[in-house]
């Protein structure tokens, strides 16, 4: 089973902060990870996939690099409406599918 | 417009077994597989199982095999989760995700299953 890293596992920002959210996996996953935003009450929502390719509908302040065993998820000028929590998840060997545990994005 | 519609909340005794459904429309039911994920309170996301609903072919996590069945019924494009043994640790929110066409990442989730096992 793969096994997904994320750091910091808190972060303390402003808004229109820049912020940079790590995801370490133990194995490559050559470019196969997603990334997730969940807010509170609310069930996860795609952000983005294949590392690197924003879902529908993502604003383009959401962007992912990376490949084979490190992510990295940035948000270029951090809005109000992105307090949340991101969580990154890999689809290369699987089953099982994994997810990372989790990062949490608050006010500072 | 693609929508995964979740079964209401359920609140279980201990040693019950609970089914809970994912209502999928807005487009082709059986050309995308439907996964469930679990989220205990508090907690982070696991991924359980997956099901094609055109075969009806199904996949468990290791964590969750022999506890858990999934199926779809194509007639009424509705996938199902089944809890065998519930218990007081296993409260937890339950999502219906639909994977991205051939894919092993999500692109939409149901609004949530809400389990509490409780005497």
């Amino acid at each position: 089973e793969i096994v997904l890293t994320q750091s910091p596992a808190t972060l303390s920002v402003s808004p229109g902060e820049r912020v940079s959210l790590s995801c370490r996996a133990s194995q490559s996953v050559s470019s196969n990870l997603a990334w997730y935003q969940q807010k509170p009450g609310q069930a996860p929502r795609l952000l983005i996939y294949d590392a690197s390719t924003r879902a529908t509908g993502i604003p383009a302040r959401f962007s992912g690099s990376g490949s084979g065993t490190e992510f990295t998820l940035t948000i270029s000028s951090l809005q109000s409406e992105d307090f949340a929590v991101y969580y990154c998840q890999q689809y290369n060997n699987w089953p099982p599918l994994t997810f990372g545990g989790g990062a949490k994005v608050e006010i500072k | 417009e693609v929508q995964l519609v979740q079964s209401g909340a359920e609140v279980k005794q201990p040693g019950e077994a609970v089914t809970m459904s994912c209502k999928a429309s807005g487009y082709t039911f059986t050309n995308y597989w439907i996964g469930w994920v679990r989220q205990m309170p508090g907690k982070g996301l696991e991924w359980m199982g997956i099901i094609n609903p055109g075969d009806s072919d199904t996949r468990y996590s290791p964590t969750f095999q022999g506890r858990v069945s999934i199926s779809a019924d194509k007639s009424s494009t509705t996938a199902y989760l089944q809890w065998n043994t519930l218990w007081a640790p296993d409260t937890a929110m339950f999502y219906c995700v639909r994977h991205r066409h051939g894919s092993g990442s999500f692109d939409y989730w149901g609004q949530g299953t809400l389990v509490t096992v409780s005497s």
